[in-house]
């Protein structure tokens, strides 16, 4: 499986200003994606990263409040753009295993909002 | 699109005893089914999967099935131990190779 580095781990934001959170692949890969876990719940996908092009936004994300980079097969940033409280969640960046389809996730990151 | 529930959310187990945790999913079309096992403070990590044409698939203590008429599946472990308390989701892939996640369930095996 693929190792997948995320940074920052965890962070303390304040209200209205952003974060960029990074997803770096030890190979390279095609599809990459963010989800969200907001506390005690479950996964939920943002989007979808595409190399060369946009994002791919699920129902209820947009591109304005989460700006999404794929500028190589090994490497995206997703950013939470004006955070708010309800932004707290930990953010995750996975990527799918070319050949077998299986999806392998990232450490994580933390953010909490004040 | 897909959609996945997953029951029970919370499953209280004596050591030693089996866990069924089970899920149902929405799309005909969904062809890979994986099981995701997460501890506290740590990622999702993949414990078995199972694809479209297979019925049953185990590894060891831990098994999942598959009923695609009845479009279901469900996770088994037998045997369980306190290492085995956690919280697991069922997934299902659509389209895209996305996964739908099942709500989760909490495990807690009693020692």
């Amino acid at each position: 499986s693929a190792v997948i580095s995320q940074k920052p781990s965890r962070d303390i934001c304040q209200r209205g200003t952003s974060l960029t959170i990074q997803c770096q692949v030890d190979s390279q890969v095609t599809m990459m994606f963010w989800y969200r876990q907001q506390p005690g719940q479950s996964l939920t996908l943002i989007a979808t990263a595409n190399q060369g092009s946009e994002a791919t936004y699920e129902s209820g994300f947009v591109i304005d409040k989460f700006p999404i980079s794929r500028p190589n097969l090994t490497f995206s940033t997703l950013t939470v753009s004006n955070m708010s409280p309800e932004d707290s969640s930990i953010y995750l960046c996975s990527v799918g295993g070319e050949n077998t389809g299986e999806l392998f996730f990232g450490e994580g990151s933390r953010l909490t909002v004040l | 699109g897909e959609n996945v529930e997953q029951h029970p959310s919370t499953l209280s187990v004596q050591e030693g005893d089996s866990a069924v945790i089970k899920c149902t999913y929405s799309d005909s079309a969904s062809n890979y089914f994986p099981w995701y096992k997460q501890e506290l403070g740590k990622r999702p990590q993949l414990i078995i999967d199972i694809r479209s044409n297979v019925g049953e698939k185990k590894d060891q203590r831990i098994a999942v099935t598959l009923n695609k008429t009845a479009k279901h599946f469900s996770l088994h472990i037998t045997e369980t131990q306190p290492e085995d308390s956690a919280v697991y989701f069922c997934a299902a892939r659509e389209y895209g190779n996305k996964l739908v996640f099942g709500a989760g369930t909490i495990l807690r095996v009693k020692s």
